[in-house]
Formats: C-alpha cells, sequence, structure tokens
C-alpha cells in the first residue's frame, strides 16, 4: 500500500512571498488532515477535512491560511502571505478510521 | 488534563539503558492513545494504537501501558540502541471524532 506523499519536501521562501504544499492520501481514506510542526513543539492540527468538506479548521489562521481538497482525494495548503513564524514542518496524514492516522514525510518550510 | 502531555520534554541514556516516558490525556470521551515514533526527516511511523484500560503492547524491545481511567500512558523501551533516537510522540483521539490530538513528544538520544 503506497503511503501518504507530499511536496516539496523542503522550500526556502522570503516573508511575504506566498508557498502551496500538496499532498496524496492512502487511497480510500476518507479522512486528511494539515499539522503544523514548530520546533520544539508538538504537531498543532490546522485544518481536518472528511471528505472535502471541513471538519475542524479552528487553529488555521484564515487571514493567511487556506487549504482545499477538490474530489474528496488530494489537498493543498497554501500561506499567503509568508509570515517568519510560518516556519515549521507541514505534515499531511490520513486516515480510514479512529484507530491511526499514517503522516506523510512533511514539507519543511523555512521563512527568511 | 484538558491537553496531551509528555514528560520529559528530552531524554539523553547510553546503549543499554532502559528508559521510559509519559503521556497524559483527558479521560472523558477517550477513544483511543496512538504512539508514535518521528525520525529525522522521516515521517511519524506508528507505533501502537491502544483502546482499553489496562492494554499492553509489545514491539520487539518497545512495549505501551495504558490506564485510560486517570488518564496515562506509558512508554517503555529495554536496552535502548542509537537507532532508538527519535521524538516519540502520543496522540489521544476521542470519541466520534477522527481528530488526533498531540503531545509535544519526547525526544531521545541514545549514545554509543
Amino acid at each position: 500500500e503506497a503511503g501518504v506523499a507530499q511536496s516539496p519536501r523542503y522550500k526556502i521562501i522570503e516573508k511575504r512571498q506566498s508557498v502551496a504544499f500538496w499532498c496524496n492520501p492512502i487511497s480510500g481514506h476518507a479522512t486528511l488532515y494539515w499539522y503544523q510542526q514548530i520546533l520544539g513543539q508538538g504537531p498543532k492540527l490546522l485544518i481536518q477535512f472528511q471528505n472535502n468538506g471541513v471538519v475542524d479548521d479552528s487553529q488555521l489562521p484564515k487571514d493567511r491560511f487556506s487549504a482545499e481538497r477538490l474530489k474528496g482525494v488530494d489537498s493543498t495548503l497554501k500561506i499567503q502571505p509568508a509570515k517568519l513564524e510560518d516556519s515549521a514542518v507541514y505534515l499531511c496524514a490520513s486516515s480510514l478510521a479512529p484507530a491511526g492516522a499514517y503522516f506523510g514525510p512533511g514539507t519543511r518550510l523555512t521563512v527568511l | 488534563i484538558l491537553n496531551v502531555e509528555q514528560s520529559p520534554q528530552s531524554l539523553h541514556v547510553q546503549e543499554g539503558d532502559s528508559t521510559n516516558f509519559t503521556c497524559s490525556f483527558p479521560s472523558s470521551n477517550f477513544y483511543a492513545l496512538h504512539w508514535y515514533r518521528w525520525e529525522t526527516a522521516k515521517s511519524p511511523e506508528a507505533l501502537f494504537v491502544m483502546t482499553l484500560n489496562g492494554d499492553e503492547k509489545k514491539k520487539g524491545r518497545i512495549s505501551a501501558t495504558l490506564n485510560t481511567k486517570e488518564g496515562y500512558s506509558y512508554l517503555y523501551i529495554k536496552g535502548s540502541q542509537p537507532e532508538d533516537s527519535a521524538t516519540y510522540l502520543c496522540a489521544s483521539s476521542t470519541s466520534g471524532t477522527y481528530k488526533y490530538i498531540f503531545g509535544t513528544g519526547t525526544r531521545l538520544k541514545v549514545l554509543a
């Protein structure tokens, strides 16, 4: 079974620039998550999709972050404009049931 | 407890030592407790999923226990090896949701 795919793996941008991350979940997994992991902290849920509907986006900074999941499969997370404090690893995960989430390798974003 | 908490934050042990970490989580509406191992530049890897009070799981030299009434789980590593060096994350999921709330992780470094 193929795992969760993410791209790019690394991205360096300057503040105020825009950036987008892509995630392809495990086939058949209806639930998709985006987490932000800042150095020294645990992963923080940004947004959770069930198929192509948003279940929870309470911690998504909506003034600059947006996410979509078209057709209930792939998802993109966008930051526009980026700030220094957005430097983090962005993890995508998917699950079929509440009994386990499978993670992608993450995208390490550095904002200069 | 409203959040998932892990201790210690970081740990250095000598090769061959045994060690353990703690994860505390909200006991209300509990569904499952997840342990992940996250090595640098890799995806978090699922170690255990536990749902029942008193559950004990074992995978090689790593084992975990669960107490849902008091809201804690222990992860044990017997005879630590350098390849055990990683961040160990726990996450709690609640009934009726597919939401995973993560702790801040325990960063383990095993010295050869």
